[in-house]
């Protein structure tokens, strides 16, 4: 059974970058097409933000794209994820997903709160 | 963008009550429409993929229907854990868009 790891700075500075990284154990990386970030503000719904293809190909929110670089590791077997110029707006927890068969979001990490606040 | 207009935004019902979430694509996804619930603090977990399908594991009373642009989540008979907010997403091309999410309240 597939497993999801996310791990990061739980605050970062408005202007500065944030930096996540998702652990995936239990599949390999390359097994699966498709690797996701979600984040949800707080109290807010659910926001796609990107994916990430195991050959590194991307594909982002346009809302994001100017400021948003997912990646894949396969050798560590995971993705990261940085978001550049943040502000308050991107208070949230993030979560990373899988999306497996069924072009769906079958696995899903436990999620971690990342405060942009001075 | 393909817009996903989730309603209703919350509501009220009662153990054994028949629930009904709806979500309408703002243009054509063919089935590519999952749905997720999600309960305080928790990850989101997937109910329904391919709009149909119900994912193994999950309860029988959970199930999907698909008219054209329009798709519906419906509980058969709320049961006590099912009080969550549920969430629709397109999958069918990027962004791969939400719903705005509905939260099934007690009555």
């Amino acid at each position: 059974q597939v497993q999801l790891q996310e791990s990061g700075p739980g605050l970062v500075k408005p202007s500065e970058t944030l930096s996540l990284t998702c652990a995936v154990s239990g599949d390999s990386i390359r097994s699966s097409g498709w690797w996701t970030w979600v984040r949800q503000p707080p109290g807010k719904g659910l926001q796609w933000m990107g994916e990430v293809h195991h050959t590194g190909t991307n594909n982002y929110d346009p809302a994001l794209k100017s400021r948003i670089s997912i990646s894949v590791d396969s050798s560590k077997n995971q993705i990261s994820l940085q978001l550049n110029s943040v502000t308050a707006a991107d208070t949230a927890v993030y979560y990373c997903a899988r999306l497996g068969q069924g072009t769906t979001l079958d696995s899903w990490g436990q999620g971690t709160l990342v405060t942009v606040s001075s | 963008d393909i817009q996903m207009t989730q309603s209703p935004p919350s509501l009220s019902a009662s153990v054994g009550d028949r629930v009904t979430i709806t979500c309408r694509a703002s243009r054509n996804i063919i089935s590519f429409l999952s749905w997720y619930q999600q309960k305080p603090g928790k990850s989101p977990e997937l109910l329904i993929y391919g709009a149909t399908t119900l994912r193994s594991g999950v309860p029988s009373r959970f199930s999907g229907t698909e008219s054209g642009t329009d798709f519906s989540l419906i509980i058969s008979s709320l049961q006590p854990e099912d009080f969550a907010t549920y969430y629709c997403q397109q999958t069918y091309t990027t962004p791969r868009t939400f719903g705005h999410g509905t939260k099934v309240e007690v009555k």
